[in-house]
């Protein structure tokens, strides 16, 4: 079965400072990569996500991450942070061809961003 | 577009109690998925209905059960309420077409409380 490690329980920046929050998955086979985004009060909501092609992927609101198959990471990366962005960040994992179309989720990043 | 909706969004029940979670899909969606997402933890999937059948079940017990509709909405049922239940039961759609899914569209929750 396969499985998703976040790094990081709480992240605080200052507005502007850089963003990387890690991600890394268990699984020896093809897989489908997702980050969620859940805003204080919001549901869960799709930021961005891998299937295949291009390793780096563009989501919403300026965020993207890098997939190294080699490393079994997909890291969430924003160059500068905004206020907005406090959230709780979920990597998650779809093992593709191994039955239903379930997502394994990580245990969730909070971020904190100062103003 | 209509998104995922889920109702009631809060509810208390009491251990031994039955509990029934509704969910209706995003239009154009025709598979929905449950999770459980338990404090401080990342979702957890429960079970996945396509065509009004599982389709998939995580590590849940089976008083633990589901239907799926005709309109694609779906009900999420728990048996014999144990106090380990309580958490914020999330629904998700997709939209599948031959073995290709959508990315999951989540409703905002219904927080179960058992007492």
């Amino acid at each position: 079965a396969q499985s998703v490690s976040q790094h990081n329980h709480h992240v605080i920046l200052s507005e502007a400072a850089s963003l990387e929050l890690g991600c890394n998955y268990s699984y020896g086979g093809t897989v489908n990569l997702f980050w969620y985004v859940q805003y204080p009060g919001q549901h869960l909501q799709l930021l961005l996500k891998y299937f295949s092609g291009d390793p780096l992927v563009k989501g919403i609101k300026g965020f993207e991450a890098e997939f190294i198959k080699s490393k079994f990471s997909f890291n969430l990366r924003k160059p500068s942070v905004q206020w907005s962005d406090t959230a709780e960040y979920f990597c998650a994992v779809n093992a593709v061809g191994a039955g239903s179309y379930q997502l394994t989720f990580g245990k969730g990043t909070k971020l904190s961003v100062i103003p | 577009e209509t998104g995922v909706t889920q109702s009631p969004t809060h509810l208390i029940k009491t251990r031994g109690q039955q509990v029934t979670l509704r969910c209706s899909s995003q239009s154009g969606h025709n598979t929905v998925s449950w999770y459980q997402q338990a404090l401080g933890q990342g979702p957890q999937f429960i079970f996945q209905y396509y065509r009004e059948e599982e389709n998939g079940r995580g590590n849940f017990p089976p008083r633990f059960s589901g239907l799926q509709f005709p309109n694609y909405s779906s009900e999420l049922n728990v048996n014999a309420l144990e106090l380990d239940d309580s958490a914020l039961y999330l629904c998700a759609s997709s939209l599948r077409v031959g073995g290709n899914n959508s990315p999951l569209h989540f409703g905002n929750g219904t927080r179960l409380t058992v007492t």
